[in-house]
């Protein structure tokens, strides 16, 4: 059964601030997609990262995948209190996409 | 405009009161899904559909129907809902797999009480 598991579920951070999320999957893939949600929204879709070292910027978010280490990354740099959101990374498995748990990030003045 | 749209956006019921929730897109895309999103548990998907009269179950399709008629739409029906049904539901789209990008609809809260 695919897992999928990001971390951390929460990060507060000042702005200006840089960090990165980290999104684990179990099992095989060639793919992987980052999704924002904002409260009380839908997700929208941000990167979408199809091969191993494929790298996605975009403003302030670089998304990256490594699929031998079955690990993508989502680095915020400089943070400002728009990209507050709660971030989903998602992975394929068969027909669905199968959804981490979801960072919320809080981006403090 | 491309787009998922869904109605109502909420929805307050009671038990075992049969409710419809509908789902359109207008990108012509042949894979539609449904997922519900609960605190604690993130998305689960519900059912998806494949092509017109193409259904499937997802991983917690207990409690639900669907139908593909027609290729923009695909209805979520509660035949009698439960309160362990009250969620936030998204209808999703993708043009071909379901493994492809998918695009999501605004949501459905939904409340059994």
């Amino acid at each position: 059964e695919l897992k999928v598991e990001q971390n951390p579920l929460f990060l507060s951070m000042q702005e200006g601030k840089n960090y990165t999320i980290y999104c684990n999957y179990s099992t095989t893939s060639d793919r992987l997609y980052w999704y924002r949600q904002d409260p009380g929204k839908s997700l929208e879709s941000l990167f979408v990262l199809l091969s191993n070292g494929a790298v996605k910027q975009e403003g302030r978010l670089m998304a990256s995948l490594d699929t031998k280490a079955r690990l993508s990354t989502l680095h915020i740099t400089a943070a400002v209190h728009d990209l507050s959101a709660t971030y989903f990374c998602a992975v394929p498995r068969t027909e669905k996409l199968v959804f981490g748990k979801g960072t919320k990030l809080t981006v403090n003045p | 405009e491309a787009q998922v749209t869904q109605n109502p956006r909420y929805l307050i019921t009671v038990t075992g009161k049969k409710l419809t929730v509908t789902c359109s897109q207008n990108m012509n895309h042949e894979y539609m899904s449904w997922y519900r999103q609960d605190p604690g548990l993130g998305l689960r998907q519900i059912y998806y559909s494949m092509n017109v009269e193409v259904t499937d179950k997802g991983d917690v399709p207990e409690g639900y129907k669907v139908s593909r008629k027609e290729k923009r739409n695909f209805p979520l029906i509660l035949e009698s809902p439960s309160p362990n049904q009250t969620s936030l539901y998204f209808c999703a789209s993708s043009p071909n797999r379901g493994r492809e990008t998918q695009y999501f609809g605004p949501g459905t809260r939904l409340l059994v009480l």
